[in-house]
């Protein structure tokens, strides 16, 4: 079957340093992606991962480690306006898996 | 560049009413489609999704359909809208370096 796992909500202070864990079963997985939506938005592509290891994009990180179906997003320097949701989202086949999200709040 | 467009931005509608949701996408080329609903507060649930003209693959039995008759086209319909078809939908195209998704400005719709 598909599972899907990250927190519901974290809350930490600006300038501050966050870490989104995801875990996932899902069948044809090829690679992690996470996407950001802010309230009332669209989500937004982040970063994607396909292989173990860590790809760093600006203030944002993402790892992936295939072996033990886990991921996570690293967020640093955390600003008011990185306040949102954030998806982890396996990708298989034609289709990714987005779960409940992770919803930030950055506190002054 | 890639740009998607959805319409309307809100839409109030009776229970038992029809609906018809458009997406157009542009800048690119068979693009795989999707259309996803999102609950209040919660994730996205993946209704159809469309990897060419007219096929289209369905994930949740529900009373929505959908179309696509052009390629960068798709058009979600309801013959007869329930108060629990209320939601933010989305409608999404992938084909870029990883096969990423990138959404539309999605419709509000509320189910009355």
């Amino acid at each position: 079957g598909q599972s899907l796992e990250q927190p519901s909500e974290v809350t930490a202070v600006e300038g501050a340093i966050v870490q989104i864990n995801c875990t996932y079963q899902t069948s044809g997985f090829y690679g992690l992606s996470w996407y950001q939506q802010h309230d009332g938005g669209a989500p937004t592509f982040l970063s994607y991962n396909a292989l173990d290891g860590l790809e760093e994009t600006g203030r944002f990180s993402s790892f992936l480690s295939r072996s033990d179906s886990y991921g996570y997003l690293l967020l640093q320097e955390l600003q008011m306006k990185d306040s949102a949701s954030y998806f982890c989202a396996p990708m298989g086949g034609f289709k990714t898996i987005f779960g409940a999200g992770t919803r930030l709040f950055v506190k002054a | 560049s890639q740009t998607i467009h959805q319409w309307p931005a809100t839409l109030v509608q009776p229970v038992g009413s029809p609906l018809s949701l458009e997406c157009t996408v542009e800048g690119t080329s068979n693009p795989n489609l999707y259309w996803y609903r999102q609950a209040a507060g919660r994730g996205l649930q993946l209704l159809f999704y469309s990897v060419g003209i007219g096929q289209i693959s369905s994930e949740v039995p529900q009373n929505l359909s959908a179309s696509r008759p052009q390629d960068r086209q798709f058009i979600l319909s309801s013959k007869k809208l329930l108060l629990s078809d209320s939601g933010f939908y989305l409608c999404a195209w992938s084909g870029g370096t990883y096969g990423e998704q990138y959404f539309g400005p999605g419709t509000r719709l509320t189910v009355t």
